[in-house]
């Protein structure tokens, strides 16, 4: 059975220091790795999607890395805007695109 | 980008009415939709996966005959939660994924509350 954990549940930062979220997993195939950002009371927002070992993907402060166990977004000098859950998911191969969630990473970045 | 709707985004109804929920993929034709459940402070819970034309395929433990999903076209896909009941009291996410790539684009969930 997939799984993925993400730690920790919940980080407070201040504005401008840097951090980093944790997402690991276990998963028959890997067919991806994807990550979402969720406001309150609203649907996930696509950030990024890992294929393989040593990927990285960069969109503003955000930076995703991927290694055969465990996937990190690195936050750079994050801003309050940027105060948001922060889903991780898998794909297995041969599983009809479905995801397999993470409980999530509660950023809260304080002015 | 792409842009998946959902419609109503807020619903109230009574113990055992019935509610239509509807996603809508507006700028893509999207094979594949999929319908799941979160609870407060909780992750998403895949509900059923929804593809065109054909019947839903169902998670276990997800009751088909309770939460009804209809399929009917590339951009629009509806799931009806029949005789509700205050456990049914959720926030439900439609989610779209196009024929080419993995990524699935999330609607802007629809919280039900059943009195």
């Amino acid at each position: 059975e997939d799984q993925v954990t993400q730690s920790p549940e919940a980080l407070r930062l201040q504005e401008g220091e840097s951090s980093s979220l944790n997402c690991s997993y276990t998963v028959s195939g890997l067919r991806g790795l994807f990550w979402y950002r969720q406001d309150p009371g609203k649907g996930p927002e696509f950030l990024f999607t890992l294929y393989s070992a040593g990927e990285e993907k960069e969109k503003e402060r955000l930076k995703a890395t991927l290694t055969k166990k465990e996937s990190f977004l690195h936050i750079t000098a994050p801003k309050p805007e940027d105060s948001a859950t922060y889903l991780c998911a898998v794909r297995r191969s041969g599983s009809a695109r479905q995801l397999t969630f993470g409980s999530g990473t509660q950023l809260t970045v304080l002015p | 980008g792409a842009v998946v709707s959902q419609h109503p985004s807020r619903v109230i109804c009574k113990s055992g009415t019935s509610v239509k929920i509807e996603c809508r993929s507006l700028d893509f034709q999207a094979t594949t939709m999929f319908w799941y459940r979160q609870f407060p402070k909780k992750s998403l819970m895949l509900m059923a996966t929804s593809n065109e034309g054909s019947k839903a395929t169902y998670e276990q433990g997800v009751e088909k005959d309770k939460f009804l999903i209809n399929h009917a076209s590339l951009t629009l896909s509806t799931l009806t939660v029949t005789s509700a009941h205050p456990e049914d009291s959720s926030f439900y996410i439609c989610s779209a994924s196009r024929g080419a790539g993995n990524e699935q684009f999330f609607g802007p969930g629809t919280r039900l509350t059943v009195l």
